[in-house]
């Protein structure tokens, strides 16, 4: 079975732009999460896509949003980049089944550069 | 989601078992412990879970003592490729964050 996959797998931008990344869970997996990591604050949780709706979201400022299509592919969207916004963009996908542990199986991530 | 504590790093001679240390005290009834690791620069990867019991899979094993309060996870023969940064994280059965903490840097020397 195909893992997560991610594209672009590397992006470089200028402050100012505006960046699309594009997540593709595995196949049957129904949610997709979002993580950003850089190296001073770590791995951090940006927001969860469910049935094509937001279901849970991070501390992170309106500039970054998201979308998920009905075949669950998602798609994260970061608005009027920053030199802070480098970093590498993970996404993860899970069945997200109720009442029960939900192992959640992470890309290879996309590493944008802003400059 | 419970905090975690993890050492720093850790390092490990190729063949040997390593031993990774978690704490996590407040811990509730409903949290699992998970592990992942990453290797440089590359997307985390699932290793192991576990409520109370301890669990075997193909990559590692989990020990979780009684009171739940520490786990330790365990690679029986570490290689090479082994070396990673691991995670231990703590969270409810139907949470969907996860919460990293700094993790333990793992070094398997030759």
């Amino acid at each position: 079975k195909a893992g997560v996959t991610q594209t672009p797998r590397y992006l470089i931008k200028t402050r100012g732009q505006q960046v699309t990344l594009s997540c593709s869970p595995i196949s049957g997996h129904r949610s997709v999460s979002w993580y950003q990591q850089t190296p001073g604050q770590g791995l951090q949780f940006l927001f969860e896509y469910f049935s094509e709706t937001q279901r849970n979201k991070g501390n992170f400022p309106g500039r970054f949003s998201g979308r998920q299509f009905s075949n669950s592919r998602s798609e994260m969207n970061v608005s009027t980049l920053e030199l802070g916004d480098s970093a590498l963009y993970l996404c993860a996908s899970s069945f997200r089944r109720q009442f029960s542990t939900d192992t959640q199986y992470f890309g290879p991530g996309t590493r944008l550069t802003v400059l | 989601d419970a905090k975690t504590t993890q050492p720093t790093s850790m390092d490990c001679a190729e063949g040997r078992a390593a031993n990774l240390p978690c704490n996590h005290s407040t811990i509730s009834g409903n949290e699992y412990v998970y592990w992942y690791r990453q290797i440089h620069s590359q997307g985390p990867q699932y290793i192991i879970h576990g409520l109370k019991n301890n669990e075997t899979n193909e990559m590692a094993s989990l020990i979780i003592t009684e009171d739940r309060k520490s786990s330790t996870l365990i690679l029986p023969h570490a290689t090479l490729r082994d070396t990673a940064v691991y995670y231990c994280i703590v969270r409810e059965t139907s949470g969907s964050r996860l919460t990293f903490g700094e993790g333990t840097q793992l070094t398997v020397n030759p």
